[in-house]
């Protein structure tokens, strides 16, 4: 079975610019998250999505950061524009289910952005 | 509030011998705990997960955790490690309060000396 699919792998721009990120989950799968990975800590959340809709985007810097899942399929993440602090790895995961631990969460391999 | 809390942010060992990177955990609800690795420019991987069954979980590649409610504690273990464990590993909590995102804790960068 095909991974969860990222593209692209690396990034370089300038602070204020813009970027965009794509993920392509597993099939079938209902459920796609984002998370922020700073060099040295852990994944955290940004966004979840359930098909198209959001579930959560509490921690989203919603001034700068949107996402969208059109069709509940593939998903978009822009930053625009881009401050040095969003240097960081961007995760996509995807699972088949929602709202319950059963169901384990597949992660791609990254977006790797850096911003100078 | 849920947290997870990695003691150590490096670890050395020798090959062939135990492993144990260190866990606590914070919870308002009954946790579900995780153990993912990272290997270099790879995506994170499920080593294994505790979800209120057994508290002694075994894992792939010959990794197992034992829940501690007592002790707040999710450690994992390996009896003997191989040059290719050497990798990032995260201990996860999903609290189920709400949504379904994970909390990460910063990881444990384990390194294998020959």
């Amino acid at each position: 079975e095909a991974g969860v699919a990222q593209s692209p792998r690396y990034k370089i721009i300038e602070k204020r610019q813009s970027v965009a990120f794509w993920c392509n989950p597993i099939s079938g799968h209902a459920t796609l998250y984002w998370y922020q990975q700073i060099l040295g800590q852990g994944p955290k959340l940004l966004i979840q999505f359930q098909n198209n809709g959001v579930v959560d985007d509490s921690q989203l810097p919603k001034d700068r950061f949107s996402a969208e899942r059109l069709k509940g399929v593939d998903s978009t993440l822009k930053i625009q524009p881009a401050k040095l602090e969003d240097s960081a790895v961007y995760l996509c995961a995807s699972s088949f289910g929602f709202r319950g631990s059963s169901y384990e969460q597949y992660f791609g391999p990254g977006t790797r952005l850096t911003v100078t | 509030a849920q947290s997870v809390t990695q003691l150590d942010s490096h670890v050395s060992v020798s090959e062939g011998t135990p492993v144990l990177l260190r866990c606590n955990y914070s919870s308002s609800y009954s946790p579900s705990l995780f153990w993912y690795v990272q290997h270099p420019n790879k995506g994170l991987q499920l080593l294994l997960k505790y979800t209120s069954a057994a508290t002694l979980v075994k894992g792939i590649n010959g990794f197992e955790a034992e829940f501690k409610k007592s002790e707040t504690s999710f450690h994992l273990t390996k009896p003997s490690a191989h040059m290719s464990d050497a990798a990032e590993y995260f201990c996860v909590l999903y609290s189920g309060g709400g949504a379904d995102g994970l909390t990460f804790g910063k990881g444990t960068h384990l390194i294998i000396q020959p």
